[in-house]
């Protein structure tokens, strides 16, 4: 059963702590994106990656850092730097190919900062 | 800059009744839009989807369509049931080599009232 597994699901940390969210996909997808979702606004693209090895800044990058060492994995580090951390984070994949603009998200992973 | 806007953040109907969400944007670049469905603390999952050489397009209940002069989308949703209920966000797509990077709008909270 194809999809995309995020983890964890709820994670607590305290000022000054990174931390690193899990994305795994089996979807033999080329492309991962992490979006961030605040209340009241739409998501937000953080990182996202078309190739292995390879990643390109979102729109809100800033205090976030990815790597991309394996087409099924694309983990997200929170770090210190980001000044509002507390979000909703959704990761996603797709086919990386022209008319492929359908993404498949995970379940999420919900960060509060302590 | 908010490119993708959904202005209404909450929208009631009664369950039979028709849905219609509305969505603005303000990139030309935009050439392809998506509809997604949202439930608290899960991934948004795609509903449907319209390229910008058609007007319209229909899966089921659920038809969108696309006024590219007045840079406007809209969903409609017939008839509503309560399991509609959840939030629903337009997305869209410049094309070219960014196909897979999605701008989001603010999402619209639709609840339907048996």
């Amino acid at each position: 059963d194809g999809g995309i597994t995020q983890s964890p699901k709820y994670l607590f940390r305290k000022e000054g702590q990174n931390v690193t969210l899990s994305c795994e996909q089996n979807l033999n997808h080329d492309a991962m994106y992490w979006y961030r979702q605040d209340p009241g606004q739409g998501l937000r693209l953080i990182y996202y990656s078309q190739i292995v090895n390879d990643f390109q800044k979102g729109d809100i990058a800033e205090g976030y850092s990815v790597s991309r060492e394996k087409k099924e994995s694309f983990p997200l580090t929170v770090t210190s730097a980001q000044k509002n951390p507390t979000a909703f984070y959704l990761c996603a994949s797709s086919i990386d190919r022209v008319g492929a603009n359908v993404l498949t998200f995970g379940a999420g992973s919900r960060l509060t900062v302590l | 800059d908010q490119q993708v806007k959904q202005n209404s953040p909450s929208l009631s109907v009664q369950e039979g009744r028709i849905s219609i969400l509305n969505c603005d944007y303000t990139n030309s670049m935009f050439d392809y839009f998506l509809w997604y469905k949202k439930y608290p603390a899960e991934g948004p999952t795609f509903l449907i989807s319209i390229s910008s050489i058609k007007d319209k397009n229909e899966d089921g209940r659920f038809t969108v369509f696309l006024n590219k002069s007045a840079k406007h989308l809209s969903l409609h949703i017939v008839p509503s049931q309560p399991g509609d209920s959840a939030v629903y966000f337009c997305a869209a797509s410049a094309g070219g080599t960014s196909y897979g990077k999605l701008t989001f709008g603010q999402g619209t909270i639709l609840t339907v009232h048996p």
